[in-house]
């Protein structure tokens, strides 16, 4: 199992630009998350979807968007990207939110210039 | 905001020595967890302790949580190089929303071992 995949591993960016990071998993969780890392912040939730059709907003949501087409994939959308984004992404998942351990990508550390 | 916060910041020890970390938290929850990372990788799920328990063995690592002070201690026994990396305390959310209980992180605690 390859777990949960993240694509692009890094990014740069112009200030304005969009873009898709993208976030797979292949153990039929059905919780799927998007967090931002920061130094010295931890990481803070960005969106988070319960299952397929399903998703909400966590802590820091302003400025990406998400959707829950499929159970495996989980794309954030960045709608124009400003540098204050600049930041490391990761994706968990989990079997079922709150309950369980969860499962991160390696990350996608993008930089916005 | 952070429901968990770690304490300390940053931890040196040298091989062999105990690390301590703890980690205060805010609101009620079902669930602690401890997190690893090691520099530029994602986080790997260390250990789990439910609202019920209160102690929890792993290896080298043993858990404590106190939810009448809502803290939770991590402690690492004969400390290695290899344990070097940043630790990060996660809670839910006790359930407060019905969409979930989302897991938040703490700051984390930087520990780094000396040969």
């Amino acid at each position: 199992n390859a777990g949960v995949t993240q694509t692009p591993k890094f990014q740069v960016l112009k200030t304005g630009q969009s873009m898709t990071l993208q976030c797979a998993q292949d153990m039929n969780h059905e919780y799927m998350s998007w967090y931002r890392q920061d130094p010295g912040m931890g990481l803070r939730l960005i969106h988070y979807s319960v299952g397929a059709g399903i998703t909400d907003q966590g802590e820091v949501p302003n400025g990406y968007n998400v959707s829950r087409s499929t159970t495996e994939d989980f794309p954030l959308r960045l709608l124009s990207a400003a540098p204050s984004q600049t930041s490391v992404y990761f994706c968990a998942s989990t079997i079922r939110e709150g309950r369980s351990t969860y499962t991160f990508g390696s990350g996608t550390r993008l930089t916005v210039v | 905001s952070q429901q968990g916060e770690e304490d300390p910041q940053a931890l040196s020890i040298q091989e062999g020595e105990n690390a301590t970390m703890n980690c205060s938290y805010k609101t009620s929850i079902n669930n602690l967890q401890w997190y690893r990372q090691n520099s530029g990788r994602g986080l790997v799920h260390l250990i789990l302790i439910r609202s019920n328990e209160r102690e929890k063995h792993s290896g080298r690592l043993r858990v404590t949580l106190d939810t009448s002070k809502k803290s939770s201690s991590l402690l690492i026994t004969a400390s290695r190089a290899a344990d070097t990396a940043s630790y990060f305390c996660a809670t839910d959310g006790g359930g407060i929303k019905a969409a979930g209980n989302k897991l938040t992180f703490g700051g984390g605690t930087r520990v780094l071992v000396k040969p």
